[in-house]
């Protein structure tokens, strides 16, 4: 069965430093979600892409996250510099159908664990 | 904007009972999503709500779509240990979900 991948699972790093995450949709999805989850709550939206654009980054604080799509297939969301608050669950996800056209479940990676000391 | 609410936060339930989480909204609902985490775990997808009044079946789960598409319920009969885990509701509002902080069923021991 097909699923999403996501890479490092966990992830350790100091305050100040840069982080990276990957992420790789099931084949076919056009759309990527990364989402940022806190113990105990609800996933939060980051970013939203529609093959290689960017549907919806509103929620993304851009100072210091970047992500990318750039050929509309995986996909990479950067935090520098990483600050403690930023610990959490970074939860990339992905769906078959369109932005604005149809839609349609989505189904999440496992997450990257980050820790920021 | 569109407020979600999930009740209760936690329950709290012996093995065998009945679960039961209710989701409100202040606005009138598209669409609403469902979803379970298990402990360690991703969310993964349940059901979707479309129909104003649905009602829909998974097995020991019954989803129910309010008629005035207001409040959605998620009930499970006589739980078992793998039903475990926070579900949530997600509305939908400008094709994006609105997740609220879910029930977390906890089974006594």
């Amino acid at each position: 069965e097909a699923e999403v991948a996501q890479s490092p699972r966990y992830k350790i790093t100091e305050k100040s430093q840069a982080v990276a995450f990957w992420c790789d949709p099931i084949s076919g999805h056009a759309t990527l979600y990364w989402y940022r989850q806190i113990l105990g709550q609800g996933p939060e939206l980051l970013v939203q892409f529609q093959d290689e654009s960017v549907v919806d980054d509103s929620q993304l604080p851009k100072d210091r996250f970047s992500a990318e799509r750039l050929k509309g297939v995986d996909s990479t969301l950067k935090i520098q510099p990483a600050e403690l608050g930023d610990s959490a669950m970074y939860l990339c996800a992905s769906s078959f159908g369109l932005a604005g056209v149809s839609y349609n479940e989505q189904f999440f990676g496992p997450g990257t664990r980050l820790t920021v000391l | 904007g569109q407020q979600v609410m999930q009740i209760p936060q936690y329950q709290h339930v012996q093995e065998g009972e009945d679960f039961t989480t209710y989701c409100n909204s202040s606005t009138t609902l598209s669409n609403i999503q469902w979803y379970k985490q298990r402990p360690g775990g991703h969310p993964v997808f349940l059901i979707q709500l479309v129909k104003s009044g649905e009602v829909k079946k998974q097995k020991r789960l019954t989803f129910q779509f309010g008629e005035a598409k207001k409040n959605s319920s998620l009930h499970i009969t006589a739980t078992q240990t793998t039903d475990v885990g926070t579900y949530f509701c997600a509305p939908l509002r400008n094709y994006q979900l609105i997740w609220g902080a879910g029930t977390k069923l906890i089974i006594k021991p």
